[in-house]
């Protein structure tokens, strides 16, 4: 069975700090994908991890994709209180078929 | 371009009724999804359809049903609704896999 398991659940870190999230999967997927999801609301697209070695950065996220260790990270830097939300990343669960499995999401408060 | 839509926004059922959760994108994306999201948990895949005409289950199919008559539209019929159903449905439109969602339907069973 495909799992992808986040970690921490949960991040409360302070403003300027910088921090790691860890998404762990068991396929042997090499796409990864991950979101983010304000508090009452849909999901928006943050970045999409296609190949071994990717990495792709937005403002102060950078995301990257090891899939011979099956991880992803979603580095934060120097965090801003705008930066809170949860964020999920997903697999594609069979390769080409999109059939997407979620991780189980990293709520993450930044303090001021 | 609206991108993807859902209605309604919220819907409240008796155990037992019936209702079809309504999606439509109007990116001409082949693949769509319907998804659930229980509190504290990501998001569950329930049907998926990678064109008009096809259809195939997700991971937590059992009490839905969905077709797809067109490009645009992929609704999720409920057929006899369970306390257990209680959750909001996100529908997803997808191209080159990466996934664009609608607002989502909050739906409570009583």
């Amino acid at each position: 069975e495909l799992k992808v398991e986040q970690n921490p659940l949960f991040l409360s870190m302070q403003e300027g700090k910088n921090y790691t999230i860890y998404c762990n999967y068991s396929t042997t997927s090499d796409r990864l994908y991950w979101y983010r999801q304000d508090p009452g609301k849909s999901l928006e697209s943050l970045f999409v991890l296609l190949s071994n070695g990717a990495v792709k950065q937005e403002g102060r996220l950078m995301a990257s994709l090891d899939t011979k260790a099956r991880l992803s990270t979603l580095h934060i830097t120097a965090a801003v209180h705008d930066l809170s939300a949860t964020y999920f990343c997903a697999v594609d669960g069979a390769s080409g078929t999109y059939k997407y499995i979620f991780g189980t999401g990293t709520r993450l408060k930044v303090l001021a | 371009n609206a991108g993807v839509t859902q209605t309604p926004k919220f819907q409240v059922l008796k155990t037992g009724q019936s209702m079809t959760l309504q999606c439509a994108q109007d990116m001409n994306h082949e693949y769509m999804s319907w998804y659930r999201q229980d509190p504290g948990m990501g998001l569950r895949l329930i049907h998926y359809s990678v064109g008009a005409g096809i259809t195939d289950q997700g991971e937590v199919p059992n009490g839905y049903n969905v077709s797809r008559s067109t490009t645009e539209d992929f609704p999720l019929r409920l057929l006899s609704a369970a306390p257990s159903q209680t959750s909001v449905y996100f529908c997803a439109s997808n191209s080159a896999g990466e996934q664009y969602f609608g607002p989502g339907t909050r739906l409570t069973v009583t």
